[in-house]
């Protein structure tokens, strides 16, 4: 099946400072999610991108399909941003494959 | 919009009780997915549904069943609870196959 592989698994950064997660993935896929975990588990959807480029605010992602890879980009981080970062990719089954996850930390 | 309800959010059991997760959208949407999550780990798919009255297997099935009365609805029924299954459980439900997920709260789920 469809491996995806996340990077960092953890990171840590002050208040302020820019960070480039990245999603592999070993196939084709369907679509591809970054979802927020919140430090209470809730799981928050940040983008829907099976390709090309999309920005919300300080985030913003890139995904390129034809290289397998996703680019998370947090600008100007807060403490809020704070929480485990995971990026999930639909196979032709339609199932959901999750990566481990990239633990963010914000120190004020 | 409510979007995804799961209830209960807590819920401690015993060995070999049975319980039922309940898990419900109100966006119309066709497929619904139940996952665990363990900790410092991903989330693996259980159970799914594309359409009421179609269930499927997941990665992770064993002492799970599911049903799909309705399209609102998508319980999840632990059979004979173990400690193993001592798990944070998702409801998931999108448009269709290849659209956006939308996950509901959670329930954690601890088996004593």
């Amino acid at each position: 099946g469809i491996q995806v592989e996340q990077s960092p698994p953890d990171l840590i950064l002050q208040e302020g400072a820019n960070s480039t997660l990245r999603c592999n993935f070993s196939d084709s896929v369907n679509n591809l999610q970054w979802f927020h975990q919140n430090p209470w588990g809730q799981l928050i959807n940040l983008f829907y991108i099976p390709s090309g480029t999309k920005q919300n605010g300080r985030l913003s992602a890139t995904t390129v399909a034809t290289e397998r890879y996703s680019l998370l980009y947090i600008s100007s981080s807060q403490t809020t941003d704070s929480g485990v970062y995971f990026c999930a990719v639909e196979d032709s089954n339609y199932q959901l494959i999750w990566g481990a996850g990239t633990k963010l930390i914000i120190k004020p | 919009n409510a979007g995804v309800t799961q209830t209960p959010k807590f819920q401690v059991l015993k060995t070999g009780q049975s319980m039922t997760l309940q898990c419900a959208q109100d966006m119309n949407h066709e497929y619904m997915s139940w996952y665990r999550q363990d900790p410092g780990m991903g989330l693996r798919l259980i159970h799914y549904s594309v359409g009421a009255g179609i269930t499927d297997q997941g990665e992770v099935p064993n002492g799970y069943n599911v049903s799909r009365s309705t399209t609102e609805d998508f319980p999840l029924r632990l059979l004979s609870a173990a400690p193993s299954q001592t798990s944070v459980y998702f409801c998931a439900s999108s448009y269709s196959g290849f659209t956006e997920a939308f996950f509901g709260q959670g329930t954690r789920l601890t088996v004593v």
